[in-house]
């Protein structure tokens, strides 16, 4: 079965520092790659996704994520955190079997940005 | 607006007594999705409908059942036979089963269910 690992469970930064979370999946076909926000009380939100074409995604708020084939990865990155950033961050994986979709989460990063 | 809308909010059980979980979407999607959420384990899915009257099980399917007679409701019992119940459980959708990730998945709010 498919897997998704997220080594950073815990991160803390200060604000305007750069950001980057890893992502790691096993599986060798091909795969759909999101990453999901979850701010304090608040649902589950969609940040960016990877389909195909540019593996250099960019989504809301100033998030990126860039998807290396070679290394199954899918790190999300930003430049200058802000401290609104202090969320619980998902990366999910689908992959394309024609089984119909359902998505693997990570175990998740707690982040918090710090004044 | 449309969304999906998860009932209650909270929730204790009893030892021993099956919960339903409710869990309602206006949006028109043909998929649902059940997941259950605990500190450090992320998100694991339970079960999955792609379409009325047909569902399959997730990676922890014991001690769960589910239903989906219309399309617009996926209802999660958790039974007496779930040995660890207390969590967070989260509803989604999307647009169907085949491309729904494109636009990605559309969550609930979550229902927190405590075990007493």
């Amino acid at each position: 079965a498919q897997s998704v690992s997220q080594h950073n469970h815990h991160v803390i930064l200060s604000e305007a520092a750069s950001l980057e979370l890893g992502c790691n999946y096993s599986y060798g076909g091909t795969v759909n790659l999101f990453w999901y926000v979850q701010y304090p009380g608040q649902h589950l939100q969609l940040l960016l996704k990877y389909f195909s074409g540019d593996p250099l995604v960019k989504g809301i708020k100033g998030f990126e994520a860039e998807f290396i084939k070679s290394k199954f990865s899918f790190n999300l990155r930003k430049p200058s955190v802000q401290w609104s950033d202090t969320a619980e961050y998902f990366c999910a994986v689908n992959i394309l079997t024609g089984g119909g979709n359902k998505l693997t989460f990570g175990t998740g990063t707690q982040l918090k940005v710090e004044l | 607006d449309g969304g999906i809308t998860q009932s209650p909010k909270y929730l204790f059980r009893k030892e021993g007594q099956n919960v339903t979980l409710s869990c309602e979407q206006n949006l028109n999607h043909d998929a649902m999705y059940w997941y259950r959420q605990d500190p450090g384990q992320g998100l694991r899915l339970i079960y999955y409908s792609q379409i009325v009257n047909d569902f399959q099980k997730g990676d922890i399917a014991e001690g769960y059942s589910v239903s989906r007679e219309k399309k617009e409701s996926f209802p999660l019992t958790v039974t007496s036979a779930q040995k660890n119940p207390t969590a967070f459980y989260l509803c989604a959708s999307s647009i169907d089963g085949g491309t729904g990730t494109y636009y990605g998945y559309t969550f609930g709010s979550g229902t927190r269910l405590t075990v007493v």
